[in-house]
Order: C-alpha cells, then structure tokens, then sequence
C-alpha cells in the first residue's frame, strides 16, 4: 500500500525564520511530488511540484527531492504569520496510469509567531 | 486560465436524504476529474476520479455515486446520506491524457448530515 508520511506537528516558527517540512513516501515508483498549503477551512492550494531530484526554487519556497532516501521536503524562507496553514505532502506513483491518482499525506500544521 | 467551480458552497441534510454535488472546470478540455472527501482534522480521501465521459472508478466502496454527463462536468451523489457521510467534498481536476500532472482544487462544499 502507498503511503505518505509527513509529522502532524504543530510546527512553530518565529517570523522571519526558516520552516522546514518533511514528507516521506513508501513507493518507489512514485515520478511526481506536490506540496499543498491548505488554510483552516479552505480548499487546498498547489504552491510546488517537483519531478527531479535535486532542488526546485520558486520566491520564498523551495522543494527538495531525494529519490533514492524516498523523502521530499519544502523549506519556506522570510516567514511570514500569513504562511501559518496546513501544508500537505502529495504523490504520484508510476503504477497509477493516466489516472494520476495522488496519494496524500495528513499534512503538517505550521504556525508563524509574529 | 482555468476555473473549477463547486456547488453548493454548504449543505445540511438529514440522515436518508439523497444528495447531488456538482463540479464544473472551465478552460480546458478532457481533463481528469476527482472527488475527494476530508473530514474534519483528517486527510484527503480519493473517493472517485474520472478520465473521460462516462468513465468513472471508484477507490472506496460506500454508498456515494459518481457520473460524468459531460466532458467538464463531474457530480457526487447519493440515494440516503448516513451521518459518516459528513465532511468537506473537494473537486479537482489535472491535465488528461499528454496534460499537465498537477491537481488543482475547486473551493469545496462543506457537507453536514444531521
């Protein structure tokens, strides 16, 4: 069964810091990663999808992506209280065809401390 | 651009009552289609997705119901709501066949069964 694990946190940081979130996946198949910044009763939001390993940089967001350890991490840089969400970790797995169907984790709550 | 919009925003029924969601994608042409269920303090749940017209799987079994009448049209039913049928039901929709991986979701339609 495919899994996605991420920490539910809550995850405190002060403004201005680094927040860093970690995800981890179990099928080795899986091609493509997303994050996801989900506010309290909204719909989420893509922020980030990476398909490389290595490094991906778009403004005060950067997704991480290591292959062979099977995990993926968002680091989001200058935080700001309007960052304070739920961020989930997404996946998609090769086994999934022109389905594309996207396994989830249960997300990780950040809050940013003014 | 695209837009995916998502009816009705919220909706109280009672237990055995039967239920319609609709979801319609504007700017684009066959793309996947998905429903997902969250509960509350829960993760995403991928109740059906949908390739094409008339085209639907199911991921859980349970007494909800999928049809895709038209090529962006994608609507959620059911003949009796149970109590657990309770929660946030989220649309998305991401590129079909050849198209972009990315899902991207609809603003939701909070569900409460009394």
């Amino acid at each position: 069964q495919k899994e996605v694990e991420q920490n539910s946190g809550p995850l405190s940081v002060p403004e201005g810091a680094i927040a860093s979130l970690n995800c981890t996946y179990s099928d080795r198949g899986s091609q493509s990663f997303f994050w996801y910044r989900q506010y309290s009763g909204k719909s989420p939001e893509l922020i980030m999808f990476i398909y490389s390993n290595g490094d991906k940089e778009d403004g005060r967001f950067t997704a991480q992506l290591n292959k062979a350890s099977q995990y993926v991490s968002l680091l989001i840089r200058d935080s700001q209280p309007s960052d304070s969400a739920t961020y989930l970790c997404a996946v998609i797995s090769f086994s999934s065809g022109s389905a594309r169907q996207l396994t989830f984790g249960s997300g990780t709550q950040l809050t940013v401390l003014p | 651009s695209q837009t995916i919009h998502q009816w009705p925003a919220t909706l109280v029924q009672p237990v055995g009552s039967p239920l319609s969601l609709e979801c319609t994608v504007e700017g684009t042409s066959n793309p996947n289609l998905y429903w997902y269920r969250q509960a509350a303090g829960r993760g995403l749940q991928l109740l059906f997705y949908s390739v094409g017209i008339g085209q639907i799987s199911s991921e859980v079994p349970q007494n909800l119901s999928a049809s895709r009448p038209q090529d962006r049209q994608f609507i959620l039913s059911s003949k009796k709501l149970l109590l657990s049928d309770s929660g946030f039901y989220l649309c998305a929709w991401s590129g079909g066949a050849g198209g972009s991986y990315e899902q991207y979701f609809g603003p939701g339609t909070r569900l409460t069964v009394t």
